[in-house]
């Protein structure tokens, strides 16, 4: 398993400013993932972030409003950029780990954004 | 393509009473079925995962689910549900061997009567 955390926990942003939300994972992973959780809705993926190589991004996101870094293998950052009250959502980190049963997620608390 | 339909966005039931929590999956290939679980203001927890092995899955905290491909379902279930089990429920799917690409459903919120 991993232990995943995020800062902030929560913040609330004015329209047009950035946010950039931070992902630390207590052990060096391979493949780090994004979600987008708008309020009572379920869990849509924002981007794949592989440490060494550009980020994936899903249908929908684009890398200049959501730009991602990935500098280690503990370690990625997203920036929500030029926000709107339409970006109001919670903002997850994962991470992918192998285990004895194969392939499995571990997620973080999450980043509540609230946008005026 | 896979696709994950959570029938019901919220259920509710009674403290002691059984919890059935409805999930149906659309796939091409035999996929790996998981169940997660959000309580308020954190992040997601695995409950359990069904992965080509055996169909009756025993998760964390009482839960279970049992793969059936007939059906195209991975119904989560507990016998007696009790308060500490009010939360968010979230069933997902993957292609096989590859567990880290989550489709998700919509989502169930559970609803503990005293």
């Amino acid at each position: 398993s991993a232990v995943i955390s995020q800062k902030p926990s929560r913040d609330i942003c004015q329209r047009g400013t950035s946010l950039t939300i931070q992902c630390q994972v207590d052990s060096q992973v391979t493949m780090m993932f994004w979600y987008r959780q708008q309020p009572g809705q379920s869990l849509t993926l924002i981007a794949t972030a592989n440490q060494g190589s550009e980020a994936t991004y899903e249908s929908g996101f684009v890398i200049d409003k959501f730009p991602i870094s990935r500098p280690n293998l503990t370690f990625s950052t997203l920036t929500v950029s030029n926000m709107s009250p339409e970006d109001s959502s919670i903002y997850l980190c994962s991470v992918g780990l192998t285990g004895t049963l194969g392939d499995e997620q571990f997620f973080g608390p999450g980043t509540r954004l609230t946008v005026l | 393509a896979q696709s994950v339909t959570q029938l019901g966005s919220h259920v509710s039931v009674s403290e002691g009473a059984l919890v059935l929590l409805r999930c149906n999956y659309s796939s091409s290939v035999p996929p790996y079925l998981f169940w997660y679980v959000q309580y308020p203001n954190q992040g997601l927890q695995l409950l359990l995962k069904y992965t080509s092995a055996a169909t009756l899955v025993k998760g964390i905290n009482g839960f279970e689910a049992e793969f059936k491909k007939s059906e195209t379902s991975f119904h989560l279930t507990k016998p007696s549900a009790h308060m500490s089990d009010a939360a968010e429920y979230f069933c997902a799917v993957s292609p096989p061997y590859a567990g880290n690409m989550l489709t998700f459903g919509g989502g169930t919120r559970l609803m503990v009567k005293p």
